[in-house]
């Protein structure tokens, strides 16, 4: 079974430019999260999905932030204009809800860095 | 409001065992999980336990659950160079099904 898959891997941007990050979860599962895991931190929700609607995005910052699952399937996480103190990894995870959502995975992450 | 804290370092010999301590604060948390990250790495799943129970074990992995002091530990037998990470303790809670975490401890692993 393959597992979540995040691209790109690394990503460097200036401030005030955008940039957007993409996540496949496992196949299957209607639940999929991003969360924001800033140096030293551990990792922070910033939206979960279950299929195509929203469940939690209380940590959004909307102002600057924005994320689809338009099919319930794939999703993208936008930032515009981007922050210095947005430097972070974004991790994506999915679960199953047949399972009852128990296990969440992860997947390897994108790094950005706002210069 | 949920919180999850853990102490930020862990050193042990090769061959010990180490225990990572985690206390968390909603009492409603269903399932207590543990995660592994590597350098460069996502997040594994290590292990979890539901919360009306008070330990699972699994292979080297003991995880033991204080439901009254909110209170969580790994406990990881013969400790390897390959077990140095950063270990995360993370709740669910009954109501959002959305996972927290602790902000890590980092276990080195000394010859």
């Amino acid at each position: 079974e393959a597992g979540v898959a995040q691209s790109p891997r690394y990503k460097i941007i200036e401030k005030r430019q955008s940039v957007a990050f993409w996540c496949n979860p496992i196949s299957g599962h209607a639940t999929l999260y991003w969360y924001q895991q800033i140096l030293g931190q551990g990792p922070k929700l910033l939206i979960q999905f279950q299929n195509n609607g929203v469940v939690d995005d209380s940590q959004l910052p909307k102002d600057r932030f924005s994320a689809e699952r338009l099919k319930g399937v794939d999703s993208t996480l936008k930032i515009q204009p981007a922050k210095l103190e947005d430097s972070a990894v974004y991790l994506c995870a999915s679960s199953s809800i047949n399972r009852g959502n128990t296990e969440a995975f992860f997947g390897q992450g994108t790094r950005l860095t706002v210069v | 409001g949920e919180d999850v804290e853990q102490s930020l370092f862990l050193s042990v010999r090769e061959g010990d065992s180490s225990v990572i301590n985690c206390t968390y604060t909603d009492s409603s948390s269903t399932y207590l999980y543990w995660y592994k990250q590597e350098p460069g790495a996502g997040l594994q799943l290590l292990t979890y336990i539901f919360s009306n129970m008070d330990m699972k074990q699994d292979q080297r992995l003991t995880v033991l659950l204080n439901k009254k002091d909110k209170h969580l530990s790994l406990r990881i037998a013969d400790t390897q160079t390959g077990d140095s990470a950063i270990y995360f303790c993370a709740e669910r809670d009954s109501s959002a099904s959305k996972i927290i975490f602790g902000s890590g401890t980092r276990l080195s692993i000394r010859p």
